[in-house]
């Protein structure tokens, strides 16, 4: 499985977009980009994931970039209740494996 | 929605002591999983189960073993709980190659 890298914090303020990025520039063809998110003292919540079209849910939009060497993951209008660590992960469409690394942490500020 | 349960949200234990974690899925999920979450070392694969009866180690299995002996429900067994498995236990289920769901977790502290 890739290596994703994402950056350790990120805030934004309540009602705008917050946008993640992650880079998995050695990500495979048959590698799936997935993204969860972990509100504190919980389970990770699983939000979306995509190949190489761009992705949107009730949840968040996923962007991949055509060469597939990086991602953003979208909330377009982020709550408090969006406070979390998230993370970035590349997984084989053949694999049960999730690779959970350090993800990026988002504070929405009031 | 889907529902994955854990027995405790926390749960504190003695050294030595045998300790049983169990998670539930309502989903027919056919894959089931045990994490650990510790600070600055991210979820770590305990076990994997893909079938009834079925396990997989992960990439720390040492000092622990499963059971599965129905669908729904995946257990993680700590024989004899040592000081340093003190950790969050995160269980999880899918179908193959699906997204992964998780339960709330256990914190455990063995003393």
């Amino acid at each position: 499985d890739a290596k994703t890298t994402q950056p350790p914090s990120m805030d934004c303020a309540e009602g705008r977009a917050a946008n993640l990025p992650c880079n998995h520039s050695t990500i495979s063809g048959n590698e799936y980009v997935y993204w969860y998110r972990q509100i504190h003292s919980q389970g990770p919540q699983y939000i979306i994931h995509g190949l190489k079209n761009n992705e949107t849910n009730e949840m968040a939009s996923l962007i991949i970039t055509e060469d597939r060497k990086s991602s953003t993951l979208i909330l377009p209008h982020a709550t408090l209740r969006d406070t979390a660590v998230y993370y970035c992960i590349a997984r084989m469409d053949s694999s049960y494996k999730l690779i959970f690394g350090s993800g990026t942490r988002l504070l929405v500020r009031p | 929605d889907v529902k994955v349960t854990q027995s405790s949200r926390y749960l504190v234990k003695r050294t030595g002591e045998k300790v049983f974690l169990e998670c539930v899925q309502d989903m027919d999920h056919e894959n089931m999983f045990w994490y650990r979450q510790d600070p600055g070392l991210g979820l770590r694969l305990i076990y994997f189960s893909y079938d009834v009866k079925m396990k997989e180690k992960g990439d720390i299995p040492e000092g622990y073993s499963v059971s599965r002996e129905k669908k729904e429900r995946f257990s993680l067994i700590l024989e004899s709980a040592s000081t340093n498995q003190t950790s969050m236990y995160l269980c999880a289920s899918s179908s193959p190659f699906y997204e992964q769901f998780f339960g709330p977790g256990t914190r455990l502290t063995v003393l």
